[in-house]
């Protein structure tokens, strides 16, 4: 159980053109999901929390229009990296909680590649 | 804010060494602790977790107990696999966010 699906796993585009990546969970309702970056060898930097229904809470230093965040349902959060630039190129990940106290499931990763 | 400072990395080991990847934390109340496992080009994986003190979290051979006294959640195995070479995370669980350690990069030759 608890299985949350992340797509694309990983995805190659030009400069200026925008990006979205899905998350899901499968078999239970997201009440929160997370949205994280990892740089190469680094650990992983928060970058928004998402609770269905409300506008997305960005970490400090994390722009806003840049990552829209759209969690409109129970299952689905969507992230869309806007005007991307090679700079924005990192492996995004996305994680669901049904309850505050429970675990975060985490989906595989998308490697976004800018040109 | 809570923070987690692990033990750096790389860790290379033998088949069948034992492990320990050392995992301090500081935080306020009584958080919840986890060990989290990233395989390449993979996202993470819940290993291990407790949730109170002297609670010890264990799977697949991996075993962590929650010190209080010591704030420390230690990841400890008797006997290495190849198939455990991975990146290992500690996590402490504050009232709404995942702090992550730095994360440990773990190979086992065979």
């Amino acid at each position: 159980g608890a299985v949350v699906s992340q797509h694309p796993s990983r995805v190659i585009c030009k400069s200026g053109t925008s990006v979205k990546i899905e998350c899901r969970s499968l078999d239970f309702q997201a009440t929160t999901m997370f949205w994280y970056r990892q740089f190469p060898k680094q650990s992983l930097m928060l970058m928004a929390t998402s609770n269905e229904g409300s506008k997305a809470t960005y970490e400090q230093g994390v722009e806003k229009d840049k990552f829209l965040i759209n969690h409109a349902s129970l299952t689905l959060s969507t992230l869309t990296v806007t005007s991307a630039h090679p700079e924005d190129s990192s492996f995004y990940i996305c994680s669901a909680r049904d309850e505050p106290n429970q675990p975060q499931h985490f989906g595989d990763g998308t490697r976004l590649s800018i040109l | 804010g809570n923070s987690v400072t692990q033990m750096e990395g790389p860790v290379t080991l033998s088949e069948e060494a034992f492990l320990t990847i050392n995992c301090t934390y500081t935080a306020t109340g009584y958080p919840s602790l986890f060990w989290y496992v990233q395989y390449p080009g993979e996202g993470l994986q819940l290993l291990l977790k407790a949730t109170k003190a002297d609670d010890k979290g264990s799977n697949k051979g991996f075993e962590a107990t929650y010190r209080k006294e010591t704030t420390s959640f230690h990841l400890e195995k008797g006997s290495v696999q190849v198939s455990d070479s991975a990146v290992y995370f500690c996590v402490v669980q504050g009232a709404q966010k995942l702090v992550f350690g730095q994360g440990t990069r773990l190979t086992i030759n065979p």
